[in-house]
């Protein structure tokens, strides 16, 4: 198995930018996590999918960020505009049915907004 | 959900056995234990999950009081490459929703 499938794995965009981030999970696994990691605040949860549907979007931070998964083997995080304290290592993450506790992540992309 | 709380930091030499413990006292009956290392430059990894007593897999052993408020991972033989960040991390079974405190930072010297 490929594992969790980030692109790209560094962005590096000016602010005012619009990113978006992909991932594709692993095959036959029916949740999706999307985590940001800074130095500053750590490893922290934006949303999660299960079955494509987002159960859980607590965790983004605000109206510049949206999260979709259209089918079973996609999903994209996008942040419009862009701002420099969105810089971070953008991580996506999945988990078997069954098994929730167990997630399985991505190699991560760092994103760099100047 | 229950708070988990760790040393920020360990140190080690080539060849030790390393136990982190991680204390959790307001776990509830349904929550298992569950630890996570994180390689520099890459994302966390699955690593061991217990509910009681003691679990041991090809990588560490996770053991867990009667009371369940503390768990310690153990790390037989460090070598070099165990050098990481630990989290401990407590998790209802069925829910989905990880929530990673600071973990433990292990460097292992030679």
């Amino acid at each position: 198995d490929a594992g969790v499938i980030q692109s790209p794995r560094h962005e590096v965009t000016e602010m005012g930018q619009e990113v978006t981030l992909r991932c594709k999970p692993i095959s036959g696994h029916n949740s999706l996590f999307w985590y940001r990691q800074t130095m500053m605040r750590g490893l922290e949860l934006l949303i999660y999918f299960n079955n494509n549907v987002p159960i859980d979007d607590s965790g983004m931070p605000e109206d510049r960020f949206s999260a979709k998964m259209p089918n079973a083997s996609f999903s994209t995080l996008k942040i419009q505009p862009s701002e420099p304290r969105d810089s971070a290592v953008y991580f996506c993450a999945s988990s078997p049915a069954g098994r929730e506790e167990t997630q399985y992540f991505g190699p991560g992309t760092r994103l760099l907004v100047l | 959900l229950a708070k988990t709380t760790q040393p920020i930091s360990m140190d080690s030499y080539e060849g030790q056995e390393v136990n982190i413990t991680c204390s959790h006292n307001n776990i509830a009956t349904n929550d298992y234990i569950t630890w996570y290392q994180q390689f520099p430059s890459q994302g966390p990894r699955f690593i061991i999950q217990g509910y009681k007593t003691k679990v041991t897999n090809e990588v560490a052993s996770l053991f867990i009081p009667a009371d369940r408020k503390s768990s310690t991972l153990s790390l037989p033989r460090v070598s070099l490459s165990d050098t990481a960040v630990y989290y401990c991390l407590v998790v209802a079974l069925g829910y989905n929703k990880l929530i990673f405190g600071a973990g433990t930072r292990l460097a292992v010297h030679p």
